[in-house]
């Protein structure tokens, strides 16, 4: 089973506002509302930043939103700010006897 | 304070084994889902294997059936990953995670530990 498709880097200026899309297959994104999203600073362990596609942790920014729609999902990151800069992997369940998670290949995102 | 510590990680030759362990702390360790995930130098993240929270079920990537075993010990509040045949590809920082009830995410990681195997 393939890694989800993500674009490999995005970024922005602080203050504005960047999408990163997370495409999968019938399989897994288009079949379940069990997407998360990871942030991952050089060298640190990643942080779970959403759930179940759209919603937050406790003590996560508002500034940060996901959606889903068919195959893919998508993080949204409003307001950006310095601190934003980082990786960004979605994954989501897939539900087969062989594979229960899949991840997105990642996204750098750079805050200019 | 909700923790989870790897250890056991190290160089290791091709064909070699190693176990890896990971402590938990601050939450109910046995009602939990666990999960190993790896991150070879430079590349993004890669589910391995997960575990429910008896030991019942057991999943696993591809890449690593019949090569690696998961395993918990509730009782010493512990994650292991048994990894025997290693080869080059598996080189990685290991990290254990928490899965969340009902499919939300994995909201609690460890540190990680680096695995090399290499002659």
């Amino acid at each position: 089973q393939s890694a989800l498709t993500q674009p490999a880097s995005v970024s922005g200026s602080p203050g504005q506002s960047i999408t990163i899309s997370c495409t999968g297959t019938s399989s897994d994104v288009g079949s379940y509302n069990l997407v998360s999203w990871y942030q991952q600073h050089p060298g640190k362990a990643p942080k779970l930043m959403i759930y179940e596609v759209s919603k937050r942790p406790s003590g996560v920014s508002n500034r940060f939103s996901g959606s889903k729609s068919g195959n893919t999902a998508s993080l949204t990151i409003s307001g950006l700010q310095a601190e934003d800069e980082a990786d960004y992997y979605c994954c989501s369940y897939a539900g087969s006897s062989t594979l229960n998670w899949v991840f997105g290949g990642g996204t750098k995102l750079t805050v200019l | 304070e909700v923790q989870l510590v790897e250890s056991g990680g190290g160089l290791v030759q091709p064909g070699g084994s190693l176990r890896l362990s990971c402590a938990a702390s601050g939450f109910t360790f046995s009602s939990y889902w666990m999960s190993w995930v790896r991150q070879a130098p430079g590349k993004g993240l890669e589910w391995v294997a997960n575990i429910k929270q008896d030991g019942s079920e057991k999943y696993y990537v591809d890449s690593v059936k019949g090569r690696f075993t998961i395993s918990r010990d509730n009782a010493k509040n512990s994650l292991y990953l048994q990894m025997n045949s290693l080869r080059a590809e598996d080189t990685a920082v290991y990290y254990c995670a928490r899965e969340a009830p009902f499919g939300d995410g994995m909201d609690v990681w460890g540190q990680g530990t680096t695995v090399t195997v290499s002659s």
